[in-house]
């Protein structure tokens, strides 16, 4: 199967500041996804990563504060920008194969947020 | 809408015993159906998956989970807990045909010694 690497695996940063985290997968992929896993919490779907469109934005995210770029089918990056304390958590990649659609996950970029 | 609950946000088993974490889902279509395992520091896993056909799944590390539609259920079971088993679980359903996932809020599961 498929390898999936994000990076950075973690970092502190300072309020008002973005950050990107990279996502590759080593074969090509049909869709990607942004999650977002906040302290003590479950899975939050950010978007939908399209190959050469905008993503799908679900409710409650905003492609001003979660800009995301596939430029092709192996690569995604999740932009967090002007970052409060409440974007602290963990930003998870994820892809599926089709099919049976299980998905495959990063090993995600904890972020914190000064 | 789909959605899924899952019973216990924390649960303690003795090594050796039976573990049984719950999850109850409701769904206005046909779903898939997942536990996923998340150890520390890491991304999650899948554990096993239902989709179609036998209710009763194996997926891996020993555990394995029943579809029960009529109690709207998929509750992971494993007859011997190890002490690697202690991790998160979650459980997730995607109407089938779909990729919109919902999971739950988690169940830590430890194993003591």
């Amino acid at each position: 199967s498929a390898v999936i690497s994000q990076k950075p695996s973690r970092d502190i940063c300072q309020r008002g500041t973005s950050l990107t985290i990279q996502c590759q997968v080593d074969s090509q992929v049909t869709m990607m996804f942004w999650y977002r896993q906040q302290p003590g919490q479950s899975l939050t779907l950010i978007a939908t990563a399209n190959q050469g469109s905008e993503a799908t934005y679900e409710s409650g995210f905003v492609i001003d504060k979660f800009p995301i770029s596939r430029p092709n089918l192996t690569f995604s990056t999740l932009t967090v920008s002007n970052m409060s304390p409440e974007d602290s958590s963990i930003y998870l990649c994820s892809f599926t194969t089709g099919g049976a659609g299980e998905l495959f996950f990063g090993e995600g970029s904890r972020l914190t947020v000064l | 809408a789909q959605s899924v609950t899952q019973l216990g946000s924390h649960v303690s088993v003795s090594e050796g015993a039976l573990v049984l974490l719950r999850c109850n889902y409701s769904s206005s279509v046909p779903p898939y159906l997942f536990w996923y395992v998340q150890y520390p520091n890491q991304g999650l896993q899948l554990l096993l998956k239902y989709t179609t056909g036998a209710t009763l799944v194996k997926g891996i590390n020993g555990f394995e989970a029943e579809f029960k539609k009529s109690e709207t259920s998929f509750h992971l079971t494993k007859p011997s807990a190890h002490m690697s088993d202690a991790a998160e679980y979650f459980c997730a359903v995607t109407p089938s045909g779909t990729y919109k996932y919902i999971f739950g809020t988690g169940t830590r599961l430890k194993v003591l010694a």
